[in-house]
C-alpha cells in the first residue's frame, strides 16, 4: 500500500531534550514536506527537499533541522525543542514538487512542556 | 508572501448543497488544490484545478477559479453527514516548490 509513514503519532517531552520525528514513503516520490498545524494558522511548511541531498527553508524552519540522505527517509530534527512548537506535524510527499498531488502521513501531535 | 484566506466555519443540512470559498494572492500559482481533513487523519487530496481553467467538476464536487478575483471555491453537491471535515485551499507557487495554505474551514453537517 502506498503511503507516508511518520514515527511517532504522539510525544510528550520537556524543553531542551533533543528529539527526531521519522517520516518514510514507498512511492519513490523525489520531494518530501514538512508542515506544522496550529488552530486558526492552517498548515504552515518548515522544510522541503525536492530530492536526495537537496533541502531549503519553508515559512517557518527556526528550531528546527532536516536531512535527505535516502531518497525515502526525512527525518526532522528538533535539537532544542521549547513549549512553542508544541504543535502537530505533517510529512507529506509528491512525485515531482508542490504541482503534483501531496500525501500526507497521519501526523505526530508533539508537545513540549 | 502568497496568503490564502478562508472563512473558519461552515454549517449546512444534509441534502443541501455547500460552498466553501478561498482567496488567494499569488497571480503565478500553477495549481489550486482542495484537500479534506477529518478527526485524527492527515490531509487527503479531494481535486485540484489548473490555473487556466475556470471550472472542474467531478462528480459531487465543483471546483470555480476567478483568476481576475483571485477566489476559489468548493461546491460539494448533496452533502452528507460524512462530509462533516475540515476543507483546506492550497495554492502552489510558481515554482512549483512550496505549497501555501489557507487556515482551513470547518464543515459541519446536520442530519
Amino acid at each position: 500500500e502506498a503511503q507516508v509513514t511518520q514515527n511517532p503519532r504522539y510525544l510528550i517531552t520537556v524543553t531542551g531534550k533533543k528529539l527526531t520525528v521519522t517520516c518514510s514513503q514507498n512511492m519513490n516520490h523525489e520531494y518530501m514536506s514538512w508542515y506544522r498545524q496550529d488552530p486558526g494558522l492552517g498548515l504552515r511548511q518548515i522544510y522541503y527537499s525536492m530530492n536526495v541531498e537537496v533541502t531549503d527553508k519553508g515559512d517557518v524552519p527556526e528550531g528546527y533541522k532536516v536531512s535527505r540522505k535516502e531518497k525515502r527517509n526525512f527525518p526532522l530534527i528538533l535539537e532544542s525543542p521549547s513549549p512553542n512548537q508544541t504543535s502537530l506535524y505533517f510529512c507529506a510527499s509528491s512525485r515531482s514538487g508542490a504541482n503534483s498531488p501531496l500525501h500526507f502521513g497521519n501526523g505526530t501531535r508533539l508537545t513540549v512542556t | 508572501g502568497e496568503d490564502v484566506e478562508q472563512s473558519l466555519f461552515l454549517s449546512v443540512r444534509e441534502g443541501d448543497s455547500s460552498v466553501i470559498n478561498c482567496t488567494y494572492t499569488d497571480s503565478s500559482s500553477t495549481y489550486l488544490y482542495w484537500y479534506k481533513q477529518e478527526p485524527g487523519a492527515g490531509l487527503q487530496l479531494l481535486t485540484y484545478i489548473f490555473s487556466n481553467m475556470d471550472m472542474k467538476q467531478d462528480q459531487r464536487l465543483t471546483v470555480l477559479l476567478n483568476k481576475k478575483d483571485k477566489h476559489l471555491s468548493l461546491r460539494i453537491a448533496d452533502t452528507q453527514t460524512g462530509d462533516s471535515a475540515i476543507y483546506f485551499c492550497a495554492e502552489s507557487d510558481n515554482a512549483g516548490n512550496m505549497l501555501t495554505f489557507g487556515g482551513g474551514t470547518r464543515l459541519m453537517v446536520k442530519p
